[in-house]
């Protein structure tokens, strides 16, 4: 099936400083890419839709200057997260439906675990 | 506004019993229902979907979920379970249009499988 990596798994960081992490679809092509925030024992929260080529499209009370998202290719997209701070520690989890196909067919990836000290 | 119940956080069950998560949600139209999975570094894994037709869909890895809609539920259900079941579940409803930006997804059921 389809798969959808994400890169760093892991990441510690320092409150200030900024951390990117990478979304990437391996044997597809997508338009457009989902980024969410899982709280523990919580429901995964949309945060932006990437868009190839375009601005992404952020949901409501998401910051898009904290967030930055950029979906540099069409197997690619970015969420920066600029000077960090402890409250943005979380589980930040990407998907992405291949191209052509319907959004509900999204397949996720593994997720990127942040803690910011 | 549309939600998601997931009234159990945490299951235990032994492996070869029977298995039922259950899935309350909450939708002015009619919904489009799923079931995903997530296992330890994997990501959500989708075990099945409504969209219409037989209430009593059939998934992958043995799972099959009941659209009621007089009791708004989407019951996830095994008949025995496996110990590689073990891992979290996610309920999620959205629009009819299918847009993922609209999915509500619930806050998971944990499932431990005791041999």
């Amino acid at each position: 099936g389809a798969v959808v990596s994400q890169h760093p798994s892991w990441v510690i960081c320092k409150s200030g400083t900024s951390v990117k992490i990478e979304c990437r679809s391996l044997d597809f092509q997508a338009t457009t890419m989902f980024w969410y925030r899982q709280f523990p024992k919580q429901s995964l929260m949309l945060m932006a839709t990437s868009n190839e080529g375009s601005k992404a499209t952020y949901e409501q009370g998401v910051e898009k200057d904290k967030f930055l998202i950029n979906h540099a290719s069409l197997t690619l997209s970015t969420l920066t997260v600029t000077s960090a701070h402890p409250e943005d520690s979380s589980f930040y989890i990407c998907s992405a439906p291949p191209r052509g196909r319907p959004q509900e067919t999204q397949y996720f990836g593994p997720g990127t675990r942040l803690l910011v000290l | 506004a549309q939600s998601v119940t997931q009234p159990d956080i945490h299951i235990t069950v032994s492996e070869g019993a029977s298995l039922e998560l259950r899935c309350n949600y909450s939708y002015g139209a009619t919904p489009y229902l799923f079931w995903y999975v997530q296992s330890p570094g994997q990501g959500l894994q989708l075990l099945l979907k409504y969209f219409s037709g037989d209430t009593l869909v059939q998934g992958i890895k043995g799972f099959e979920a009941e659209f009621k809609r007089s009791q708004s539920s989407f019951n996830l259900r095994k008949p025995s379970v496996h110990w590689s079941d073990a891992a979290e579940y996610f309920c999620a409803v959205g629009p009819s249009s299918g847009s993922a930006r609209q999915l509500t997804f619930g806050s998971g059921t944990q499932l431990t499988v005791l041999p």
